[in-house]
C-alpha cells in the first residue's frame, strides 16, 4: 500500500497557484518525498523531491512541515498544461521501486 | 537528449499468445524499472534492475511474467499465455545510481497492451 494520502482531485484556476498537499505522517527519517506527474496518456513525469528542508526549482516549490508528517507541492502560477495526476511518493534513498498511490487529479481551468 | 523509449507503442494480442516488450533506457542509466498501469489507477511495480540482474522482482505477478536485460542496457518484458486482466499501460523508467544512491526515475510513454 501506499505511504502516502491524498485528495482525489482538485480545481485550480488558470494563473492562480495550485497547492497540492500530502500526507506522510508513517514516514521515517531517512525517505524522501518525491513529486511526479502524469499527464493523460504520457509516462509520469519527475517534478521534485526533498528529505526535510523546503526545495524549489523550474516546475515547483516543495514545502514539508517541521514533523515531516506531511508536504505540499506549490505550482506557482498554473496553466491549462499542468491539468495531470500528480503522485506523491515517500521511498528511500536506495530503494529502486516506486509505491504509487491514486494521486491527486488537478483540473486547471481557464 | 533522447528519452526512454518503448517499443511497440500498441500491442493487441489474443488470449493465449506470447508477447515481448521493449525497453531503450537512457544512455549511462544503470537502474531499470518496469511498471503496470491500469485504467483509473497509478503505476504498479513489476521489477527492477541495476546493471543486468534483477534486484527486485517482486512486483511480477506470476510465472507467467519475465523480464530480461542481458547487456545492462535494453530490456524486454515477456508475458507467456497471455489472459485477458494483462491488459493494461506496461512503463519502463530508468535512474541513475551514484554511490548507492537512486535518482529521480524518467519514464517513458508506455506501451498499451491489450489481450482479447
Amino acid at each position: 500500500d501506499a505511504k502516502t494520502t491524498q485528495p482525489p482531485s482538485m480545481d485550480c484556476a488558470e494563473g492562480r497557484a495550485a497547492n497540492l498537499p500530502c500526507n506522510h505522517s508513517t514516514i521515517s527519517g531517512n525517505e524522501y518525498v518525491y513529486w511526479y506527474r502524469q499527464i493523460h496518456s504520457q509516462g509520469p513525469q519527475y517534478i521534485i523531491h526533498g528529505l526535510k528542508n523546503n526545495e524549489t526549482n523550474e516546475m515547483a516549490s516543495l514545502i514539508i512541515t517541521e514533523d515531516r508528517k506531511s508536504s505540499t507541492l506549490i505550482l506557482p502560477h498554473a496553466t491549462l498544461r499542468d491539468t495531470a495526476v500528480y503522485y506523491c511518493i515517500v521511498t528511500g534513498g536506495s530503494q529502486g521501486n516506486l509505491i504509487f498511490g491514486k494521486g491527486t487529479k488537478l483540473s486547471v481551468k481557464p | 537528449g533522447a528519452g526512454v523509449s518503448q517499443t511497440p507503442s500498441n500491442k493487441v494480442t489474443e488470449k493465449g499468445k506470447y508477447v515481448e516488450l521493449r525497453c531503450d533506457p537512457i544512455s549511462g542509466h544503470t537502474a531499470l524499472y518496469w511498471y503496470r498501469q491500469s485504467l483509473g489507477q497509478g503505476p504498479e511495480f513489476l521489477i527492477y534492475f541495476q546493471g543486468t540482474g534483477a534486484a527486485d522482482d517482486s512486483g511480477l505477478p506470476n510465472d507467467r511474467f519475465f523480464a530480461v536485460r542481458p547487456e545492462g542496457s535494453v530490456s524486454t518484458l515477456k508475458i507467456q499465455r497471455t489472459e485477458r486482466g494483462d491488459s493494461a499501460v506496461y512503463l519502463c523508467a530508468s535512474s541513475l545510481v551514484l554511490s548507492g544512491t537512486q535518482y529521480e526515475q524518467y519514464f517513458g510513454p508506455g506501451t498499451r497492451l491489450t489481450v482479447t
